[in-house]
C-alpha cells in the first residue's frame, strides 16, 4: 500500500509553461516533504523539500505549495525548459529518516 | 568528492545466483540505506542502518542481506536471484539536518535475472 500518491505519471508541458505534479499522503506522522529530480541514468537527487509548518517554498523556478489538512502537496515549475526534462519523485518522511517516495513523474519538455 | 559510490553499474545473473552489490560514502553519514526502482512504483526501501553495526529492514526486505561493519560501506547480498528482484538497485547516504532527511543516491545498479 502505497503511502504517498503522486499524479500524473507522465505530463508533456510546451517550453516557457507551467508543469504541475501532485502528491497526496496518508500518515499524518510525515513531517518533511521533498521532491527530487532524477535524470536518465542517474541517481535521484534532492530538488527542494517543505516542512508543515508552511505552505509555499519557492526555490528559482520551482515552488512546492503544501496543503496539511487535505494532506496534499505539489511541485510547480514555472517557465519550463527542455532541460526540466526527467523524472519527478515526491517523497515524505517523520524525522527518522524512513522516507517514502511516490511513483513517480515523467516530465517532458517540448520545445 | 565522491559522494556515494556504486559497483557494479551493471549485471546479469542467472536464477539462483547470489551476488553482492557493493556500495561505499565518503560523507562520514551514520545513515544507508538501499532502495529499488521499478517502474511505477517509485523507489521502494529494502534495507537501512542508522551506524556501523546496526541494520534493519525497509518496505521490500525478502530475499536480500545486508551488513555494515564501517560507516563508509553498506552492501547489498543478493542471496539466490530470483527474475522479480530484475531492477534498479540504488544506494544512498542521508544525514538529519534542521529541516529534515537530505538523502544522497548513488547512480544505481542495473540488474536482470534471467
Amino acid at each position: 500500500q502505497q503511502q504517498v500518491k503522486q499524479s500524473p505519471q507522465s505530463l508533456i508541458v510546451q517550453k516557457g509553461g507551467i508543469s504541475i505534479i501532485n502528491c497526496a499522503y496518508e500518515n499524518t506522522a510525515f513531517d518533511y516533504f521533498p521532491w527530487y529530480q532524477q535524470f536518465p541514468g542517474k541517481g535521484p537527487a534532492l530538488l527542494i523539500a517543505i516542512r508543515p509548518d508552511v505552505s509555499e517554498k519557492k526555490e528559482g523556478r520551482f515552488t512546492i505549495s503544501f496543503n496539511k489538512s487535505a494532506k496534499q502537496f505539489s511541485l510547480h515549475i514555472m517557465d519550463s525548459q527542455p532541460g526540466d526534462s526527467a523524472t519527478y519523485f515526491c517523497a515524505a518522511s517523520k524525522f527518522d529518516n524512513d522516507m517514502r517516495f511516490g511513483a513517480g513523474t515523467r516530465l517532458t519538455v517540448k520545445p | 568528492n565522491a559522494g556515494v559510490t556504486q559497483t557494479p553499474k551493471f549485471q546479469v545473473l542467472k536464477t539462483g545466483q547470489s551476488m553482492t552489490l557493493q556500495c561505499a560514502q565518503d560523507m562520514n553519514h551514520e545513515y544507508m540505506s538501499w532502495y529499488r526502482q521499478d517502474p511505477g512504483m517509485g523507489l521502494r526501501l529494502i534495507h537501512y542502518s542508522v551506524g556501523a553495526g546496526i541494520t534493519d529492514q525497509g518496505e521490500v526486505p525478502n530475499g536480500y542481506n545486508v551488513s555494515r561493519s564501517t560507516t563508509e560501506d553498506f552492501p547489498l547480498r543478493l542471496l539466490s536471484a530470483a527474475p522479480s528482484q530484475t531492477s534498479v538497485y540504488f544506494c544512498a547516504s542521508s544525514y538529519r539536518g534542521s529541516s529534515g532527511n537530505t538523502i544522497y543516491f548513488g547512480e544505481g545498479s542495473w540488474l536482470t535475472v534471467v
